[in-house]
């Protein structure tokens, strides 16, 4: 089956660093998104992968490893206003269109 | 401001009615989808549609209906027939290019049926 795993809940400190990670089993590979959710809001898109590596926009970085299944968001000097819920959604080969998408992950950030 | 628009943004409707929630996209996007999200769990697709007039069941299609006459709007009906439908309800469209399409949401609906 095709599964998307990321840790339930995670805290840090404002101006820290945060390294949130998505491990993924689908069926082929066509790229993989982040996306963060405040509490009762849409949610937002913040980077997407479909090559290996780090990509960097600001604070917030991504990185991919397809051959581990692995991504990893990144979130550089925390902000009270980071606290949300992240999300790991994944395209699968042949999907076309349609994205498996991981639980989320609630980050709470602490004066 | 080009941008997804739901509404109404709560509602409350008794067991056993139907209900329509709107959604109208203005970025002239070719795909449109429907989500439905519960506590602790992944974003769940209901219906999506790659073009106007085609629409394909997602994973949960079962107890609702959608349609899709224009480009702009993607309505999804709630029947009698979902079993729990109390949930938050997201609406979603990208440009359908593949590849590299990132879907964009809109504010979501929050339904509540008592």
């Amino acid at each position: 089956g095709q599964n998307i795993d990321q840790p339930t809940e995670m805290t840090a400190t404002e101006g820290a660093i945060v390294q949130i990670n998505c491990t993924y089993q689908t069926s082929g590979f066509n790229g993989l998104f982040w996306y963060q959710q405040h509490a009762g809001e849409a949610p937002t898109f913040l980077s997407y992968n479909v090559l290996d590596g780090l990509e960097e926009k600001g604070r917030f970085s991504s990185f991919l490893s397809r051959s581990k299944g692995y991504s990893y968001l990144l979130l550089k000097e925390l902000q009270m206003k980071d606290s949300a819920s992240y999300l790991c959604a994944v395209r699968s080969q042949g999907s076309n269109y349609q994205l498996i998408w991981g639980a989320g992950t609630k980050l709470i950030i602490k004066p | 401001d080009g941008g997804i628009t739901q509404s109404p943004k709560y509602l409350f409707r008794k067991e056993g009615q139907n209900v329509t929630l709107s959604c109208e996209q203005n970025l002239n996007h070719d795909a449109m989808y429907w989500y439905r999200q519960d506590p602790g769990q992944g974003l769940r697709l209901i219906y999506y549609s790659q073009i106007v007039n085609d629409f394909q069941k997602g994973d949960i299609a079962e107890g609702y209906s959608v349609s899709r006459e224009k480009k702009e709007s993607f309505p999804l009906t709630v029947t009698s027939a979902q079993k729990n439908p109390t949930a938050f309800y997201l609406c979603a469209s990208s440009p359908g290019e593949g590849g590299t399409d990132t879907q964009y949401f809109g504010p979501g609906t929050r339904l509540t049926v008592l």
